[in-house]
C-alpha cells in the first residue's frame, strides 16, 4: 500500500531564506507524486506534481521539487520564501487508474518569520 | 471558471443526527471526488464519480455514509446517525480527466457534540 511520511510537522524560516520541505513516500511502482499548499479557509491547491520524465520539476509560486527514486524522496524546495507563504503543505502520492486518488502524507505547517 | 462550491461551510450536529452536505464541481468536469481531513492529518480518499457512477469507495466510508451524483453535476454526501468521530473537514474536489489537477472546495467542517 502507498504511505506518504512527511518528517517534520512544523518549520520556521526567516523570510527571504531557503525552505526545503521533505517528503518521502512507499509505493511499489513508478509513482505519482504531488504537492499541494493549504492555507487557512482555502482550498487544497496544487503546487507541482510529478509523472514522469525530468525529476527536477518545477510549479507554481516559484516552487520546485526533485524526485529521487534511490531515496524514495520527493522534497519541496524555494529559494526564497514570502510572508504569504506561510501555510499547510501536503505530499501526496497518487494512483490514477481512471481516478485520481491521492495518498497524503500528514503535512508540514510552515510559519515565515518576519 | 467558479471552482468547487461546497455547502454549508460549517456544520454543527448533535451525535446521531443525520448531516448532508452538497458539492458543486467545476461545471465541465466529469471526475468528482470526496475526501475526509482530521485535524492535523493529511485528506483521506472517501469515494470518486465518474458522471454519475460512484466508481469506487474507500474502506474508510462505513454503510452510515452515502454519496449521489444524480446527474452527473453536484454531489451530495449524507451521513445518518452521526457520531463524534465523524467530526472533520469534508473535501470535494473535481478533475476534467485522471490526469488533470485537481481543483479542491474549501471543504464543510463538521462538529459533531
Amino acid at each position: 500500500a502507498q504511505s506518504v511520511t512527511q518528517p517534520d510537522i512544523h518549520i520556521t524560516v526567516s523570510e527571504g531564506a531557503s525552505l526545503e520541505l521533505r517528503c518521502n513516500y512507499s509505493y511499489g511502482a513508478t509513482p505519482y507524486l504531488f504537492w499541494y499548499v493549504q492555507s487557512p479557509g482555502q482550498g487544497l491547491q496544487l503546487l507541482l506534481k510529478y509523472f514522469s520524465g525530468d525529476t527536477l520539476v518545477q510549479g507554481i509560486k516559484g516552487f520546485e521539487a526533485e524526485f529521487k527514486r534511490s531515496q524514495s524522496s520527493f522534497n519541496l524546495r524555494k529559494p526564497s520564501v514570502h510572508w504569504s507563504d506561510a501555510a499547510e503543505y501536503f505530499c501526496a502520492v497518487g494512483v490514477i487508474q481512471g481516478a485520481q486518488k491521492l495518498v497524503f502524507g500528514q503535512g508540514t505547517r510552515l510559519t515565515i518569520n518576519p | 471558471d467558479t471552482g468547487v462550491s461546497q455547502d454549508p461551510r460549517h456544520k454543527i450536529t448533535k451525535r446521531g443526527q443525520n448531516v448532508t452536505f452538497r458539492c458543486d464541481p467545476i461545471s465541465e468536469h466529469n471526475r468528482l471526488y470526496w475526501y475526509r481531513q482530521t485535524l492535523g492529518q493529511g485528506p483521506e480518499f472517501l469515494t470518486y464519480f465518474q458522471n454519475e457512477a460512484q466508481l469506487e469507495k474507500s474502506r474508510l466510508l462505513s454503510d452510515r455514509f452515502s454519496a449521489e451524483r444524480p446527474k452527473g453535476s453536484f454531489s451530495t454526501l449524507e451521513i445518518q446517525r452521526t457520531e463524534q468521530g465523524d467530526s472533520a473537514m469534508y473535501l470535494c474536489a473535481s478533475s476534467s480527466a485522471p490526469n488533470e489537477k485537481l481543483f479542491f472546495g474549501s471543504g464543510t467542517q463538521l462538529s459533531v457534540l
